[in-house]
């Protein structure tokens, strides 16, 4: 099946830092989609994204789909604390007909 | 309203317990989903709704049961489940579930806070 690799798998930085986390595959995906998820909680989307090449912000959070549609990238910028959860990348592909989840990028944010 | 709303929040079972998940979502959206979820690792897919038709079952035990009485509502049945089940089971919704369609707005799915299930 098809499979994410989502790097890094975890993160520790200084309130203030700015921050960037990926995800590749092998595959080509028509979506993706980056959530944040907190403990005790689903899932929240942050960014979906569409389009080979788009680049799409969301207050200090800015997503790409890279240019081959087999990856993409999420940065935030000057973190804070409450940043603090598990994010995730999903890969939508049509003849797949679902998504595909990385394994999540765990950031811990340093007040 | 983006709202996914899903009870019991907790849930503690016995093996030889029958007992029933809830989702709901009043957005308009045609597809369901039903995810299993272990500790720091992502959502994996059990069920896939379509206009309240069963779309995807990924290989899942028959000790799980969905049900999909309209297109607001979304129940998984539980019945002789092992301690190996015990999970955050996630419900998401989405507008639409169609393979052949472009990528769009269309697959946001929008995940509801879970059910936390212990099996004793």
């Amino acid at each position: 099946g098809q499979q994410l690799n989502q790097s890094p798998q975890s993160m520790f930085i200084q309130e203030g830092e700015d921050v960037s986390m990926n995800c590749t595959s092998s595959s080509i995906f028509n979506t993706w989609l980056w959530y944040k998820q907190e403990p005790g909680e689903g899932p929240v989307l942050l960014i979906a994204l569409y389009k080979a090449g788009e680049l799409t912000s969301n207050g200090r959070l800015t997503a790409q789909f890279g240019i081959t549609r087999k990856d993409s990238f999420l940065n935030i910028s000057a973190s804070i604390p409450s940043d603090v959860g598990i994010y995730f990348c999903a890969g939508y592909n049509t003849n797949a007909g679902k998504s595909t989840f990385g394994d999540g990028t765990t950031l811990t944010v340093k007040p | 309203d983006t709202e996914v709303t899903q009870t019991p929040k907790h849930l503690v079972m016995g093996m030889t317990n029958k007992k029933s998940l809830k989702c709901e979502q009043h957005m308009g959206h045609r597809a369901m989903y039903w995810y299993k979820q272990k500790a720091k690792k992502p959502p994996e897919l059990m069920f896939v709704y379509s206009y309240e038709k069963l779309s995807i079952n990924e290989s899942v035990p028959s000790r799980f049961s969905p049900e999909c009485p309209n297109s607001s509502l979304l129940n998984l049945h539980l019945h002789a489940l092992q301690p190996e089940d015990s999970a955050l089971y996630l419900c998401a919704s989405s507008r639409s579930f169609y393979p052949g369609l472009a990528g769009g707005p269309s697959y946001e799915q929008y995940f509801g806070p879970g059910t936390r299930l212990t099996v004793t």
